[in-house]
């Protein structure tokens, strides 16, 4: 069964940059599918970040796409988030989650694995 | 622009059924869309992938209990027989091009 598991620092600093891996663990990403980063600020609802083939494509979000780094590493078998000057309001529960392939199979479609999220803070 | 407009709560009884709706914005009345739970303090869980047509592909593990139909721009996941565990938050999803856009989540409360 595929699982994945988010990590990285609880706590940023204002103006710091955000720095987050997926451990993917049941799945080999070098095999295909696309790999994503999905946040939700306290309260609020999902917000689409960006997400990753795993030959290295990357799509984001227009709204964060100049601060925002999604890269992959296949040898550990896992993908990364780097956001940068983060502000308090990039405070958000940060998920990781597996995406199929759209109908063409050239985009990311719906997400059908998800990580359990891991809460950053962003605070002097 | 590519949008889902989805009803802020919704309730039933248990052992009811509850009928969500996910809207799509004109001009995509073809896209498929996900419907994704969320219970409290846990992270999102896949449901389904419902297509215009209203065919559908469920998640690992999902009970017969959840089901999918489409009209029009309408996507709808109908909850039969409630359960206290389906309280929870219920968010649609979709794509276009290289982007992905989710719906601003349905609240259903068990009474």
């Amino acid at each position: 069964q595929v699982q994945l598991q988010e990590s990285g620092p609880g706590l940023v600093k204002p103006s710091e940059t955000l720095s987050l891996t997926c451990a993917v663990s049941g799945y080999s990403i070098s095999s295909g599918y696309y790999w994503g980063w999905i946040r939700q600020p306290p309260g609020k609802g999902l917000e689409w970040i960006g997400s990753i083939y795993h030959s290295g494509s990357t799509y984001y979000n227009p709204s964060l796409k100049s601060r925002v780094t999604i890269s992959v590493d296949t040898s550990k078998n896992q993908f990364s988030l780097k956001l940068s000057s983060v502000t308090a309001a990039d405070t958000a529960v940060y998920y990781c989650a597996r995406g199929e392939g759209d109908s063409s199979g050239w985009f990311p479609g719906e997400f059908d694995y998800w990580g359990q999220g891991t809460l950053v803070t962003v605070s002097s | 622009q590519l949008v889902l407009t989805q009803s802020p709560s919704a309730s039933a009884s248990l052992g009811a059924s509850v009928k969500l709706t996910c809207t799509l914005s004109s001009g995509h009345s073809s896209y498929a869309i996900a419907w994704h739970q969320q219970q409290p303090e846990k992270g999102p869980r896949y449901l389904m992938k419902l297509n215009s047509d209203g065919s559908h592909s469920k998640g690992d593990g999902i009970p017969d209990r959840f089901s999918g139909s489409s009209s029009g721009a309408e996507r709808y996941l109908t909850i039969s027989s409630l359960q206290s565990e389906d309280e929870a938050d219920y968010y649609c999803q979709t794509w276009g091009t290289g982007i992905q856009v989710f719906g601003t989540g349905t609240k259903v409360t068990v009474l």
